[in-house]
């Protein structure tokens, strides 16, 4: 499978826990995105690396969120003491920078659960 | 700002009747338009995209959608949908040379024998 992963599908976790989530995109993908989408409501950008350089993050990324892409391949998102309110699904997409593409193609999630 | 309206939260329809998804956007620069469906429990996966050229552009499924600028709108259509089709619809935008996408609320199509 040439698709986006993303690992766990599934996590629990109880509040004030760290979590870390990883995802692997296209493997000839320049860029990395991060999004949250939570019940009800459309995906929200967080952030988004070309190759190991984040390039911008939203504010909704607070200082308990950190995103790396270390040698520009697989990515992880790190939250760190979490809270009830960052109960979501989190998705990964990735493209390459090409005229006329321009497309992200999105991993399966990873569903946060905090208790 | 750029911002993406999907003005329905659900759209009930039989199957093989036809069906129209509503988007509109706001955005004060030229952006790339998207739309992707999303099945239960599984990710995003794009639908159509118009990025510049005939407004009219095909998807996959038999989807289409028609970019109208002086109405900052992209609809998407089927003339007749199926059982499968059931589904969430996404409308999104991107602005040139951001890629960043900004997402609607989504607009569940279910589909009825």
């Amino acid at each position: 499978d040439t698709g986006v992963s993303q690992n766990p599908r599934h996590k629990i976790t109880k509040r004030g826990q760290n979590v870390t989530f990883r995802c692997d995109p296209i493997s000839e993908h320049n860029r990395l995105y991060w999004y949250r989408q939570t019940l009800g409501q459309g995906p929200e950008f967080l952030t988004y690396f070309q190759n190991e350089a984040q390039l911008e993050k939203s504010r909704l990324l607070s200082d308990r969120f950190s995103a790396e892409r270390p040698k520009g391949s697989f990515s992880t998102l790190e939250i760190q003491r979490t809270e009830q309110g960052d109960s979501a699904m989190y998705l990964c997409a990735s493209s390459t920078r090409q005229v006329d593409t321009d497309t992200q193609y999105f991993g399966p999630g990873t569903r946060l659960t905090v208790l | 700002a750029q911002s993406v309206t999907q003005l329905d939260s659900q759209v009930p329809v039989f199957e093989e009747a036809p069906v129209e998804l509503r988007c509109n956007y706001s955005s004060s620069v030229s952006v790339y338009l998207f739309w992707y469906v999303q099945y239960p429990n599984q990710g995003l996966q794009l639908l159509l995209k118009y990025l510049s050229g005939s407004t009219l552009v095909k998807g996959i499924n038999g989807f289409e959608a028609e970019f109208n600028k002086s109405q900052t709108s992209f609809h998407l259509r089927k003339p007749s949908v199926h059982i499968s089709d059931t589904a969430e619809y996404f409308c999104a935008v991107s602005v040139y040379n951001t890629d960043k996408l900004i997402f609607g609320t989504g607009t569940r199509l279910q589909v009825f024998p």
